[in-house]
């Protein structure tokens, strides 16, 4: 399996404008995370996904920020309109969550998305 | 609300010393914990995950302990290498029902040749 893929790896945008993270995660796995990394605040969850649902969204700073999951193998982080105080990594994960005392529920991110609004 | 503390920030160790990592957090009360290490400009990578239930876990060359009681965590590294080099960071995850994980602030990890 190619692991979680993020796209872009980097993205470089003016005040004002409209951002969209994407995310494939792990083929089979049942549970999204968007998490964002900054040296102030280090990783903050800002919201996860169940069975293509979203179960809590309480990280999500604000109205800008919106998130998507259309299917099990697509999600979308929105910002509109992106601000300089945006600017951070955005990881995306992925895993499998099911019965009580499943072994193996590591958590598997993505390579992340560097974000500089200008 | 749980707080995940790792202390020291940073750590420099020779190579071929064995070495501890710190992880301690606040609520007791843990479905399970995680330690991840992260490379710069990377994701992150998760080495050990160890349940409530249990007390500790191992692979290759790395040990990760839980006393749940005293909310702390450790992450042993035996005889490490420079490629150990990297920031570790621990996660715990407060119940079954919630797949939220809260993460600390992490280690920095610098092992000299």
């Amino acid at each position: 399996d190619a692991g979680v893929i993020q796209s872009p790896r980097h993205e470089v945008t003016e005040m004002g404008q409209e951002v969209t993270l994407r995310c494939k995660p792990i083929s089979g796995h049942n549970s999204l995370f968007w998490y964002r990394q900054t040296m102030m605040r280090g990783l903050e969850l800002l919201i996860y996904f169940n069975n293509n649902v979203p179960i809590d969204d309480s990280g999500m700073p604000e109205d800008r920020f919106s998130a998507k999951m259309p299917n099990a193998s697509f999600s979308t982080l929105k910002i509109q309109p992106s601000e300089p105080r945006d600017s951070a990594v955005y990881f995306c994960a992925s895993t499998w969550t099911g019965a009580r005392g499943r072994p193996n529920e590591k958590l598997f991110f993505g390579s992340g998305t560097q974000l500089s609004v200008l | 609300k749980q707080e995940v503390t790792q202390i020291p920030a940073a750590l420099s160790v020779p190579e071929g010393e064995n070495l501890v990592l710190n992880c301690s957090f606040t609520d007791s009360a843990i479905y399970n914990l995680q330690w991840f290490r992260q490379d710069p400009g990377k994701g992150l990578t998760s080495l050990l995950l160890i349940q409530s239930s249990q007390r500790e876990q191992t692979s290759g060359r790395l040990n990760a302990s839980l006393d749940k009681s005293s909310g702390r965590s450790t992450l042993y590294i035996a005889a490490s290498q420079p490629g150990d080099s990297a920031t570790y960071l621990c996660a715990v995850r407060l119940t079954f029902g919630n797949e939220k994980l809260t993460f600390g602030t992490g280690t920095r990890l610098t092992i000299i040749p």
